[in-house]
């Protein structure tokens, strides 16, 4: 199974940019990189994903480096309501792998 | 557009006994899949049904079973309870009209089994 491996918890100020890293070395040519996110007794919602190129959308960037080995979940201004834990999965043959996830916790 | 939708929320259910919990998916998705959240072992993926067929499958024992409507309504059972299946369990739809390695999942609130 492909695996991903996150920070366990990040703190961020309010307003500032944050940058949530995800290690996935065994990643496979045809495998996507999705991010989640789960607020609080919700069910989690999809950020963004992306194959090879940087992505950018309403709600984030996803930087994705030359080897693909590595990813970067870029969030450019926090807001408390982005406190959730986020989620890098690789997409693989119609299944999604989950890792443990990275806690986010924003300081007002 | 409703968003999906999952029943019961909350569920008790004592060990030996089994479960059925359902979920609508959004209007016009096709693919449902079903996942296991705990605190110790994460998100963990169930199985997917499209077109009322099982698509893929996790790596649960076959106590975990699921079924998949014309509607596209899905439906999960859990027979022969044990403690250890306490989770939350989610449910997504997708379009999958899309290729087949991009895909947004929507997910429900989730359905909250306490098993004892």
């Amino acid at each position: 199974d492909a695996k991903t491996t996150q920070p366990n918890s990040m703190e961020s100020n309010e307003e500032e940019p944050v940058h949530l890293p995800c290690n996935h070395s065994t990643i496979s040519g045809t495998d996507y990189i999705h991010w989640y996110r789960q607020l609080p007794s919700q069910g989690p919602e999809y950020v963004i994903h992306g194959l090879t190129s940087n992505v950018n959308n309403r709600m984030a960037s996803l930087a994705i480096a030359e080897d693909r080995k590595s990813s970067t979940l870029i969030l450019h201004r926090a807001t408390l309501r982005d406190a959730a834990v986020y989620y890098c999965i690789l997409y693989n043959f119609n299944k999604f792998y989950f890792g443990s996830g990275t806690k986010l916790n924003v300081k007002p | 557009k409703a968003g999906v939708t999952q029943t019961p929320r909350y569920l008790i259910k004592t060990r030996g006994q089994q479960v059925t919990l359902s979920c609508s998916p959004i209007s016009g998705h096709r693919s449902v899949s079903w996942y296991q959240q705990t605190p110790g072992q994460g998100l963990q993926f169930l199985f997917e049904y499209f077109s009322e067929t099982q698509r893929n499958k996790g790596n649960f024992p076959g106590r975990f079973s699921g079924r998949q409507f014309s509607n596209s309504r899905s439906e999960m059972n859990v027979s022969t309870l044990e403690l250890g299946d306490s989770a939350l369990y989610l449910c997504a739809s997708r379009p999958r009209d899309r290729g087949a390695n991009s895909y947004e999942q929507y997910f429900g609130p989730g359905t909250r089994l306490t098993v004892t």
